[in-house]
């Protein structure tokens, strides 16, 4: 979920579980979504995306939800591997293009067990 | 190798100094940006440019100064008007496109440091 003050909240995950990440977003007319993954030390990296017009999307061992009802998107990792450990941002686009930039929640931190 | 490129990987910075952070990509991306990440936060946008020789203020803007002469191009100074720079700036770029969708691929990031 979005972190309040200076703390992301921590997903704790033991190796081979599923992992389900969320994310609430401000406004209705958003239009499309996209997840990160930054490692530490690193730039944020695109995992998946998703336009409104959908509400499920699957990429490689990852599927975004989306539901536009409460505004709130997920991200579930399949089989969850020590490399999966990461901050975990989600992004909305408001505007049209060339209006306003993504929008970034605040992130999760996910830390998988072995 | 297509990409984004910041450099340097870490700057430090004296009191009073200007310093400027690099951003270049091949991309052929008609926008970029930069934000600020500060420990255990999120992204905070501080300037981004739609196009060469355009750009407009983000959420965090004062204490900073952009150009934008070249598409490949998008230096970012921060200024002694900063007070407190001390973060992780990451750059990045996207294409503008009309069915309205930005995916936006980040640079490796630059740690700044005050001495």
């Amino acid at each position: 979920g979005e972190s309040v003050g200076l703390h992301l909240p921590t997903l704790s995950v033991q190796e081979g579980d599923n992992s389900i990440i969320n994310c609430a977003y401000s406004n209705s007319a958003s239009d499309y979504f996209i997840w990160y993954k930054q490692e530490s030390g690193k730039g944020p990296q695109f995992i998946i995306d998703i336009r409104s017009n959908m509400d499920k999307r699957q990429g490689q061992r990852v599927t975004v939800l989306l539901n536009k009802t409460v505004k709130h998107l997920s991200l579930q990792i399949a089989a969850t591997q020590p490399g999966d450990s990461a901050v975990y941002f989600c992004a909305e686009n408001i505007g049209p293009p060339g209006n306003t930039p993504l929008v970034f929640g605040k992130g999760t931190r996910l830390s998988v067990i072995a | 190798d297509g990409g984004i490129t910041q450099s340097p990987k870490y700057l430090f910075r004296k009191e009073g100094q200007n310093v400027t952070l690099s951003c270049e990509q091949n991309l052929n991306h008609d926008a970029m940006y930069w934000y600020r990440q500060d420990p255990g936060q999120g992204l905070r946008l501080i300037y981004y440019s739609q196009i060469v020789n355009d750009f407009q203020k983000g959420d965090i803007a004062e204490g900073y100064s952009v150009s934008r002469e070249k598409k490949e191009s998008f230096p970012l100074t921060v200024t002694s008007a900063q007070k407190n720079p001390t973060a992780f700036y990451l750059c990045a770029s996207s294409w503008v496109l009309a069915g309205g969708q930005e995916t936006q691929y980040f640079g490796p990031g630059t740690r700044l440091l005050v001495l």
